[in-house]
């Protein structure tokens, strides 16, 4: 079990510039979400994914931000035009149903951006 | 508006004592609520769930409350550990849709000292 794996672990990037992060969920689970912590915050949801589909976006996710999940196995998230408000730790999560049977969500070490 | 609520933003706990970790929500959808545990630059792992139809579960050292009236889960550690030092953080998710998502507290630093 190798759990959910996210590359890279630390990004830091100018203001400006393109980023994007992947994540590899736990390889049966079918549900993967993407969630933003900030610091002195809990994580924040941002959108997830049933297989391929993007099920749902929260208003946080800009149209700066793109995630995709192309063949239902792992995800990336695409920030454009980076401000330094981006600066976060940018956590992925995986289930292997949906959170309405009571499952609990699994995650990954997460990707600290940094945007100078 | 914070859903979920951990007023507490650390608590220091003498080691083999009792660590109590408590949670406010405000969303009477939510219905199935989960204690999370992250150590630094990892993570959150979780540890322990409950369901709104009960008041009590427990895991080991750890007792998870929950008082639907008052709108207030309480996570019990006993005894407390060295290794139990890390942020705590309590989620809920609502019933019946939503962003199916988890809602997070800010967090409660635990400090266990020996």
């Amino acid at each position: 079990d190798t759990g959910v794996s996210q590359n890279p672990r630390h990004k830091i990037t100018k203001r400006g510039q393109n980023v994007t992060f992947r994540c590899d969920p736990i390889s049966e689970h079918n549900r993967l979400y993407w969630y933003r912590q900030t610091l002195g915050q809990g994580p924040e949801f941002l959108t997830y994914f049933q297989n391929e589909a993007q099920l749902e976006k929260s208003r946080l996710l800009s149209d700066r931000f793109s995630a995709e999940r192309p063949k239902g196995s792992f995800s990336t998230l695409e920030i454009q035009r980076t401000e330094q408000g981006d600066s976060a730790m940018y956590l992925c999560a995986s289930s292997p149903q949906s959170l309405a049977t009571n499952e609990k969500l699994f995650f990954g070490s997460g990707t600290q951006l940094s945007v100078l | 508006d914070q859903q979920v609520k951990q007023n507490s933003p650390s608590l220091s706990v003498q080691e083999g004592r009792i660590s109590i970790l408590n949670c406010d929500y405000t969303n009477s959808m939510f219905d199935y609520f989960l204690w999370y545990k992250k150590y630094p630059a990892e993570g959150p792992t979780f540890l322990i769930s409950i369901s709104s139809i009960k008041d009590k579960n427990e895991d080991g050292r750890f007792t998870v409350f929950l008082n639907k009236s008052a709108k207030h889960l309480s996570l019990h550690i006993v005894p407390s550990q060295p290794g139990d030092s890390a942020v705590y953080f309590c989620a809920a998710r609502e019933s019946g849709g939503g962003a199916d998502g988890l809602t997070f507290g800010k967090g409660t630093h635990l400090i266990i000292q020996p």
